[in-house]
């Protein structure tokens, strides 16, 4: 089955206690990147990944790192948690296009991120 | 960047009702898609639709790139049709992948 998944589903943690968040792609995706959900904010893009080493920063980058060693693989690194990085978070994938001829992203089922 | 709005923010139904949900969006775009974010958080491709129509059980979308705009129909809403509806399409500058951005949603609830 394709798909996107992400682990843990669930997490609280404490103000200071690094953590990763991990997403995987079984679809062969170039593009694949980070959202965070907040209430009233909507959908802001964290990171984002072209391809395999190609990483860049969306919106709201600070507090965040990422990966992309492999092309399935693209986890989500909160070096030094703080509350302020309490949300859902979701990770999307797609190929570029060139490819493939579409487009469409996939969303893993969200990380629920609670930081004391 | 783009901007996208959906209408009407909030909609409460009866089950067995229909309903129609708009997106507008201020650019042109090579892609839109529809979402379902149900009660537990996960968010649901609904329909990939840059133009056209398309039909998928009880839900139907239709795109009218030229205009700008974007219809989700639900017909004989369910229970199970509760949730937040987002479409969201690419702001990458002409290219047809990338960011995407999000309406606000419409938050539908369907009373049995």
């Amino acid at each position: 089955e394709a798909q996107v998944t992400q682990n843990p589903r669930y997490l609280i943690t404490v103000t200071g206690k690094k953590l990763t968040v991990t997403c995987s792609q079984n679809m062969n995706h170039e593009y694949m990147s980070w959202y965070r959900q907040d209430p009233g904010l909507g959908l802001r893009q964290i990171y984002y990944s072209m391809n395999v080493e190609v990483t860049d920063k969306g919106d709201v980058p600070e507090g965040y790192k990422v990966s992309r060693k492999e092309k399935r693989n693209f986890p989500l690194i909160l070096e030094s948690p703080s509350p302020n990085q309490t949300s859902l978070y979701f990770c999307a994938s797609s190929f570029i296009g060139l490819t493939s001829g579409s487009d469409e992203q996939y969303f893993g089922p969200g990380t629920r991120l609670t930081v004391t | 960047g783009i901007q996208v709005e959906q209408s009407p923010p909030d909609l409460i139904l009866q089950e067995g009702a229909n309903s129609t949900l708009r997106c507008n969006f201020s650019d042109s775009v090579n892609n839109l898609q529809w979402f379902h974010q149900n009660p537990w958080g996960q968010l649901i491709n609904l329909f990939y639709i840059p133009s056209g129509t398309k039909q998928n059980g009880r839900l139907s979308a239709t795109t009218v790139a030229t205009e700008r705009y974007s219809l989700l129909y639900i017909s004989s809403s369910q229970t199970t049709d509760s949730g937040v509806y987002f479409c969201a399409v690419p702001n990458a500058g002409g290219t047809s992948y990338g960011k995407l951005t999000f309406g606000q949603g419409t938050i539908l609830t369907v009373h049995p």
